[in-house]
């Protein structure tokens, strides 16, 4: 399975923007990129997925490397609701047709400073 | 529309008792998958479900064992509980639509094996 590397953790304060980078060095050439995050006592939830280009949604930004190597998720304006685990994840292929798995690191865990 | 559903919240069971954890997916996806998630960590895979079919498993034992109903719900059966068995365990549902594609995590069920 292709691996991502993250921050354990990272402060941002209150309605400024975060940057929360991951490198993904082994992805290949059809790796989708995916963030989901996990807010205290509930289930991960969608954030946004790319595969080459930068994708913006109403939560977020992602900008990718030219080279795939790494990416970004930015929240362009914090809010203490944000405070989760954020997880960066490629998208590995569970059988050779239809549906794909989502493979969990440890994320890193967004604190935002009131 | 309906998000996934999962019962019950909380469990406590002993070692060595079997347990059936449920799982109600979000209207018109056709593919379920479990994952574990102990303390402190992400996610682990454990199987998924694609039009009532297992379609992938994660490095989990048999004991660990599912179905898939007609109307897409879920059920996750662990038979022989250990210790090391007590996690939040999430399902997820989706449309299987391949590696752009999203999953959707209920609540999860906490199982505390005592």
């Amino acid at each position: 399975d292709a691996k991502t590397t993250q921050p354990n953790s990272m402060e941002s304060n209150e309605e400024e923007p975060v940057h929360l980078p991951c490198n993904h060095s082994t992805i290949s050439g059809t790796d989708y990129i995916h963030w989901y995050r996990q807010l205290p006592s509930q289930g991960p939830e969608y954030v946004i997925h790319g595969l080459t280009s930068n994708v913006n949604n109403r939560m977020a930004s992602l900008a990718i490397a030219e080279d795939r190597k790494s990416s970004t998720l930015i929240l362009h304006r914090a809010t203490l609701r944000d405070a989760a685990v954020y997880y960066c994840i490629l998208r590995d292929r569970v059988s050779n047709f239809g549906n794909e798995k989502l493979t969990f690191g440890t994320g890193t865990r967004l604190t935002i400073i009131p | 529309e309906t998000g996934v559903t999962q019962s019950p919240t909380h469990l406590i069971k002993t070692r060595g008792q079997q347990v059936t954890l449920r799982c109600s997916s979000q209207s018109g996806h056709n593919t379920v998958s479990w994952y574990q998630q102990a303390l402190g960590q992400g996610p682990q895979f454990i199987f998924q479900y694609y039009r009532e079919e297992e379609n992938g498993r994660g490095n989990f034992p048999p004991r660990f064992s599912g179905l898939q109903f007609p109307n897409y719900s879920s059920e996750l059966n662990v038979n022989a509980l250990e210790l090391d068995d007590s996690a939040l365990y999430l399902c997820a549902s989706s449309l299987g639509w391949g590696s752009g594609d999203t999953q959707y995590f209920g609540p999860g069920t906490r199982l505390t094996v005592l």
